[in-house]
């Protein structure tokens, strides 16, 4: 069953720093791209970043760029998203989610159940 | 970037009813848009993909279609499961920006 786990998530205060985790499971987890998204409290949902499966191609959403780097560790099958000088506007939950490609598209199909950031003083 | 727009925003409807949901992309996506469910406190799944392709486990009520710029999700003979928000993602270039979401409640 495919599991991914998200972790690190915590209340902190403007300009601070949080690195969150996703620790995957029963899948190979070297072989599937990955996507953080987000969804601040009440909202929608928001992309945030991508990385491939060696981690050699990121990408990060206008809002986050310059402030979080998305990486990897295959041999620990985990996902990371580090984030500085956070901002009010940061606050919400951080999914992990597998992303796939089925035929020629590319879709999330496995997510985690999340981790709530509070950017607050 | 590619802007996605829903509608309607929320919509209220009873077991049984059929409902339609529309998504548009503000360029030329092909058939890359893909539709997830979120019930609350829940994480988003995955329903359909490729603008018509349900995702396994999906029961047939739930179809997609569209093309180009417009998409529609279409939920016929609602069920109690049913009730949630759904949002359109599109996967043609990144970021795969999600639309805002359609709510859909129980009348």
């Amino acid at each position: 069953e495919v599991q991914l786990v998200e972790s690190g998530g915590g209340l902190v205060r403007p300009g601070g720093s949080l690195r969150l985790s996703c620790a995957a499971s029963g899948f190979s987890f070297r072989d599937y791209e990955m996507t953080w998204v987000r969804q601040a409290p009440g909202k929608g949902l928001e992309w945030v970043s991508y990385i491939s499966k060696s981690g050699s191609s990121v990408y990060y959403a206008d809002s986050v760029k310059g402030r979080f780097t998305i990486s990897r560790d295959n041999a620990k099958d985990s996902l990371y998203l580090q984030m500085h000088s956070l901002r009010a506007e940061d606050t919400a939950v951080y999914y992990c989610a597998r992303e796939v490609q089925l035929g020629e598209w590319e879709v999330l199909d496995n997510w985690g159940q999340g981790t709530l950031v509070t950017v607050s003083s | 970037d590619i802007q996605m727009t829903q509608s309607p925003s929320s919509l209220a409807a009873s077991v049984g009813d059929g409902v339609t949901i529309t998504c548009r992309a503000s360029q030329n996506i092909e058939r890359n848009l893909n539709w997830y469910q979120q019930k609350p406190g829940k994480a988003p799944e995955l329903l359909i993909f490729a603008a018509s392709n349900v995702q396994r486990g999906v029961p047939s009520r739930v179809r997609g279609s569209g093309s180009g710029t417009d998409f529609t999700l279409t939920i016929s003979s609602l069920q109690p499961e049913d009730f949630a928000t759904y949002y359109c993602q599109e996967s043609y270039s990144i970021p795969y920006t999600f639309g805002q979401g359609t709510r859909l409640e129980i009348k």
